[in-house]
């Protein structure tokens, strides 16, 4: 079985320039997820959809980031304009659905961004 | 206070120790605990998964769960240095949106 694919593996930019993390989840998985991983911390969700519905979003700086998720399947997420403070890997995540033991996740390898 | 507090570590054990992870958290509301290994530059993998308190046990993997006391924990028998890793709690709540709540991962390295 696939795992979560993301792309791009890497990306440096410099602070105030935009960028995009694409994400493709496992087969079948109706729930994606997005987590921001800052060095030396847990992952922090940024949101969550349902198929191609938000579910929760409540921690997405929505002034500079936004994502979405396109007929179900693929999602990318983007932050417009980035700031230092973004620096961080950017997880993918999927799972089955969002009831009992069908939420495990299963992460992709993560997009590791560097602002400059 | 964060909803969930584990020991960052960094922990050094000899090759066939036993190792004890532990995650403490304030969220009462909890009911499904996990632990995730996570290699350097890769993504989080999940290795127990677990519903309210009790014992699991996976291999050389043991995960307990301790509500009473907000007290989770991994046991890892015969460690091997392949174990080196970063290990993450994590829990959610029983209803609701799914989000994961993490601790910040302790660094385990595991020597020959």
């Amino acid at each position: 079985e696939a795992g979560v694919a993301q792309s791009p593996r890497y990306k440096i930019i410099e602070k105030r320039q935009s960028v995009a993390f694409w994400c493709n989840p496992i087969s079948g998985h109706a729930t994606l997820y997005w987590y921001q991983q800052i060095l030396g911390q847990g992952p922090k969700l940024l949101i969550q959809f349902q198929n191609n519905g938000v579910v929760d979003d409540s921690q997405l700086p929505k002034d500079r980031f936004s994502a979405e998720r396109l007929k179900g399947v693929d999602s990318t997420l983007k932050i417009q304009p980035a700031k230092l403070e973004d620096s961080a890997v950017y997880l993918c995540a999927s799972s089955l659905g969002d009831r009992g033991f069908n939420t495990e996740a299963f992460f992709g390898q993560g997009t590791r961004l560097t602002v400059v | 206070q964060k909803e969930v507090e584990q020991d960052p570590g960094p922990l050094s054990v000899p090759e066939g120790a036993i190792v004890s992870l532990n995650c403490t958290y304030s969220n009462s509301a909890f009911q499904y605990f996990m632990w995730y290994r996570q290699y350097s530059r890769k993504g989080p993998e999940l290795l127990m998964y677990t519903y309210s308190s009790g014992n699991k046990e996976d291999g050389r993997f043991t995960a307990q769960v301790d509500k009473s006391s907000k007290y989770i924990s991994l046991f890892i028998r015969d460690s091997q240095p392949s174990d080196s890793a970063t290990y993450l709690c994590a829990m959610r709540l029983q209803t609701g949106a799914n989000n994961l709540f993490f601790g910040t991962g302790t660094r385990l390295t595991v020597i020959p």
